[in-house]
């Protein structure tokens, strides 16, 4: 079956260390998309991506690195420089021109001890 | 960039009454608008969009929309709620470039 697969669903990090969340994709979609979500404040962009090997920085990219190497796979990197990491990260995709309909993963939880 | 104000955190109301939620948008150029509903821990599904033409709009699971573009506003209806209608819903608005920007969401309680 065509999808997102996010992986892990549940992740655990100490502060300081760096940790990536995977998202790849089977739907010969263009564009990917990650978001955080914290309760209150919906999801907020941190970096999309329309081709291989480029992206876009969202609002809230500070601590956050991506790569797109691969038209299926657009890993997320928390790195030590984000402040408040602990989250839910939502990874989604679309076909190029855009169309507004986004398929998302079913998510990873951060959280930081 | 484009932003979305959704004006109400939490709404509950009876099964079998009609809802509305509120969805506001900013945007220079003519927007491209959305409603997502969210179920507890996992990702978003689309409920409905406007791009252009109709300014009502109809969805999955018998949602509709209005787009009003005096009022900026994209509010989503449904004449009945089901309880299984109890989760999050996400506005959105789209730009050509692929940026996709959220709402805080609403979140919807249905009472038996």
């Amino acid at each position: 079956d065509g999808g997102i697969t996010q992986s892990p669903k549940y992740l655990f990090r100490k502060e300081g260390q760096n940790v990536t969340l995977s998202c790849e994709q089977n739907l010969n979609h263009d564009a990917m998309y990650w978001y955080r979500q914290d309760p209150g404040q919906g999801l907020r962009l941190i970096y999309y991506s329309q081709i291989v090997n480029d992206f876009q920085k969202g609002d809230i990219a500070e601590g956050y690195s991506v790569s797109r190497e691969k038209k299926e796979s657009f890993p997320l990197t928390v790195t030590s420089a984000q402040k408040n990491p602990t989250a839910f990260y939502l990874c989604a995709s679309s076909i190029a021109g855009f169309t507004g309909e986004l398929f998302f993963g079913e998510g990873s939880r951060l959280t930081v001890l | 960039a484009q932003s979305v104000t959704q004006p109400d955190i939490h709404i509950t109301v009876s099964e079998g009454a009609s809802l509305e939620l509120r969805c506001n948008y900013s945007y220079g150029a003519t927007p491209y608008l959305f409603w997502y509903v969210q179920s507890p821990g996992q990702g978003l599904q689309l409920l409905l969009k406007y791009f252009s033409g109709d300014t009502l709009v109809q969805g999955i699971k018998g949602f509709e929309a209005e787009f009003k573009r005096s009022q900026s506003s994209f509010n989503l209806r449904k004449p009945s709620v089901h309880w299984s209608d109890a989760a999050e819903y996400f506005c959105a608005v789209g730009a050509d470039n692929n940026d996709m920007r959220f709402g805080a969401g609403t979140r919807l309680t249905v009472k038996p």
